[in-house]
């Protein structure tokens, strides 16, 4: 079935490196993924979307990458900053349905 | 976030009883949706609705029920046939439905069943 997994539940990082947070996708036909941070008691909020005609797209201090061939999607933060540490979540919005496809979600936990 | 509004923000419920919970919208979206989340869990959608009057089932909506009356709120009944209804929720909102487009998400209520 559909499904919009993550590798790793928990990174831990040192402040001011760099964060590579990673998801898979298993529908081919996916044209449209999001990546949510949601920090403890609070709502997810967007952080950056990227449709499947595109590679790459940057933010502020964010850069999502696409790899349509092997079905993978990073998120990368640079210079992780203390109030990166959430959880992250990737997910993917079926048109068809009009749904959201969330994985299971990411902790970035970030050293001083 | 985004002007969505959940309230409560916390809410207690006895085994037994239906409580409604409140998400309203001023962004003008058209759709509508509620998710459930369990402790270190991602969403499951329970309901959605894509315009005013009409909703579907999500993944998990036994237990639950829905109205959407008025374009800017969908609210959300947990009744009693829901038997484990102790979780987070969250109601988001998305400017066109069918759309490839960003969901919003409202801060959240949490549900703790007595």
């Amino acid at each position: 079935g559909e499904s919009v997994g993550l590798h790793l539940p928990t990174l831990s990082v040192q402040e001011g490196d760099n964060s590579i947070i990673n998801c898979a996708y298993s529908n081919s036909a996916s044209d449209y993924f999001i990546w949510y941070k949601q920090e403890s008691g609070k709502g997810p909020q967007f952080i950056i979307d990227i449709r499947s005609n595109m590679d790459k797209r940057q933010g502020q201090r964010v850069t999502v990458l696409l790899n349509k061939t092997v079905k993978h999607l990073s998120l990368q933060i640079a210079a992780t900053q203390p109030g990166d540490s959430a959880v992250y979540f990737c997910a993917d919005l079926q048109d068809s349905s009009y749904k959201l496809i969330f994985g299971s979600g990411t902790r970035l936990l970030v050293r001083p | 976030d985004g002007g969505i509004t959940q309230s409560p923000k916390y809410l207690f419920r006895k085994e037994g009883q239906n409580v409604t919970l409140s998400c309203e919208q001023n962004l003008n979206h058209d759709a509508m949706y509620w998710y459930r989340q369990d402790p270190g869990q991602g969403l499951r959608l329970i309901y959605y609705s894509q315009i005013v009057n009409d909703f579907q089932k999500g993944d998990i909506a036994e237990g639950y029920s829905v109205s959407r009356e008025k374009k800017e709120s969908f609210p959300l009944t947990v009744t009693s046939a829901q038997k484990n209804p102790t979780a987070f929720y969250l109601c988001a909102s998305m400017k066109v439905a069918g759309a490839t487009d960003t969901q919003y998400f409202g801060p959240g209520t949490r549900l703790t069943v007595l």
